[in-house]
């Protein structure tokens, strides 16, 4: 199975923080990477996928990059509701595997 | 806003086995644009996909748990259903069903459960 790590596992974080999320997997997985967000007691929300490619609703100030083995989630502005749990996920092949996840708190 | 609904035991016993819906509010699970999925997270730890299925009852397994899982679906009842046998303190999780889209380019999963809670205990 293709292992994704992903760092940091927390980061303190305020208002207006430009902040960046790192995602690396164990081989090349081409730009087959997610990132999702997750409050507790909801459902997962996805943002990217494809690595970089906004999902329909989701605010411009977020973003990804990288291809290969290598992304990053940035969030240009935090605001008040982006505090939650970030975590990619690998869609290389049918065995899907995800990051340990990154909380964002105050 | 849309989303999946996960119903279930909230609490099984050691070596029996769990059964999980997923019932999906539209009509989306006869389209060939998606598998249908099911993922899980212990408490304190990542997450962990389960298995996934397709309309036609293809199906993709986890290899370590391959063999204690099933998945099922019925187009005609929007749902589809996970079981998963022998369960030890191990399996305690909450488990999510998610759409998985696949209809172009990179697959992700786009639409979510809020998860159920599942605990192995005597």
């Amino acid at each position: 199975d293709i292992q994704m790590t992903q760092s940091p596992s927390s980061l303190p974080a305020s208002v207006g923080d430009r902040l960046t999320i790192t995602c690396r997997a164990s081989q090349s997985i081409n730009n087959n990477l997610n990132w999702y967000q997750h409050k507790p007691g909801q459902a997962p929300k996805l943002l990217i996928y494809a690595a970089s490619t906004l999902q329909s609703g989701v605010p411009s100030r977020f973003s990804g990059s990288g291809s290969g083995t290598d992304f990053t989630l940035t969030i240009s502005s935090l605001q008040p509701e982006d505090f939650a749990t970030y975590f990619c996920q690998q869609s290389f092949n049918a065995f899907r595997t995800f990051g340990q996840g990154t909380k964002v708190d105050i | 806003q849309l989303q999946l609904q996960e119903s279930g035991p909230g609490l099984v016993k050691p070596s029996e086995t769990l059964s999980l819906t997923c019932t999906v509010p539209d009509d989306s699970m006869r389209s060939s644009g998606y598998f249908w999925g099911w993922i899980r997270q212990p408490p304190g730890k990542g997450l962990e996909w389960i298995a996934s299925i397709y309309y036609n009852g293809a199906t993709h397994y986890n290899p370590s748990l391959k063999s204690r899982v099933a998945i099922s679906i019925d187009t005609s009842k929007n749902q589809f259903s996970l079981t998963l046998s022998s369960l030890t303190a191990a399996d305690t999780a909450v488990y999510y069903c998610a759409r998985d889209c696949i209809s172009s380019g990179p697959w992700y999963f786009d639409l979510w459960g809020r998860g159920t809670l599942v605990t192995v205990s005597s």
